[in-house]
């Protein structure tokens, strides 16, 4: 079986400080792993994701991620934080068969103070 | 390019109905997840439908039901309504023939249950 676990449910940096978001996965398969954001009152926007090509991904709106195997981790960071990235952020696991399923974690509530 | 749209966008009902929400996939895109998603959780698989199938059920009963018609769009149908329904309702599409799962969502359709 697949999970996620999203260490942190609120995360709190000043504009212009590092981000990062924490996730650790567990697949007994290769994974493909995701991360999305959702602002209020909307669906989830896909940031980045991970398919079994580069270990390092980047996304949108200057997000990356880096894939460790070895340490079952997925997280997600920003050099340089801006009032915009105010979110709630998920991690999400799936398998490479047909199923189309995603595995959600938590989430993570990031707040960017000023 | 169109975007996954959802309807309606929000909904009361009262214990006991029925209710059925509607999701018209993205431009291209040939299957349909469903998710609910909780109050301060994250989304939870219900299901997949691909041509007009589903492919694949997550751990709800099966008051919940759904559709997938010959344009790709969807619905999903749940009857004999709980105050536990009351969430969320996300839809996504993807291209299954691309074999990632990535999966675009809609904005949601927020179900409230009395």
């Amino acid at each position: 079986a697949q999970s996620v676990t999203q260490l942190g449910s609120h995360v709190s940096v000043s504009e212009g400080a590092l981000v990062l978001l924490r996730c650790n996965y567990s697949s007994s398969v290769p994974p493909y792993l995701f991360w999305y954001v959702q602002y209020p009152n909307q669906g989830l926007q896909l940031l980045l994701k991970y398919t079994s090509a580069a270990t390092l991904v980047k996304g949108i709106n200057g997000f990356e991620a880096e894939f460790k195997k070895s340490e079952t981790s997925f997280h997600l960071t920003k050099p340089s934080a801006h009032m915009s990235d105010a979110a709630e952020y998920f991690c999400a696991v799936s398998d490479r068969g047909n199923t189309g399923k995603l595995i959600f974690g938590q989430g993570t509530t990031l707040q960017v103070k000023p | 390019e169109t975007g996954v749209t959802q309807s309606p966008t929000h909904l009361i009902k009262t214990r006991g109905q029925q209710v059925t929400l509607r999701c018209s996939s993205q431009s291209g895109h040939n299957t349909v997840s469903w998710y609910q998603q909780a109050l301060g959780q994250g989304p939870q698989f219900i299901f997949q439908y691909y041509r007009e199938e589903e492919n694949g059920r997550g751990n709800f009963p099966p008051r919940f039901s759904g559709l997938q018609f010959p344009n790709y769009s969807s619905e999903l149908n749940v009857n004999a309504l709980e105050l536990d329904d009351s969430a969320l309702y996300l839809c996504a599409s993807s291209l299954a023939e691309t074999g990632l799962n990535e999966q675009y969502f809609g904005p949601g359709t927020r179900l409230t249950v009395t």
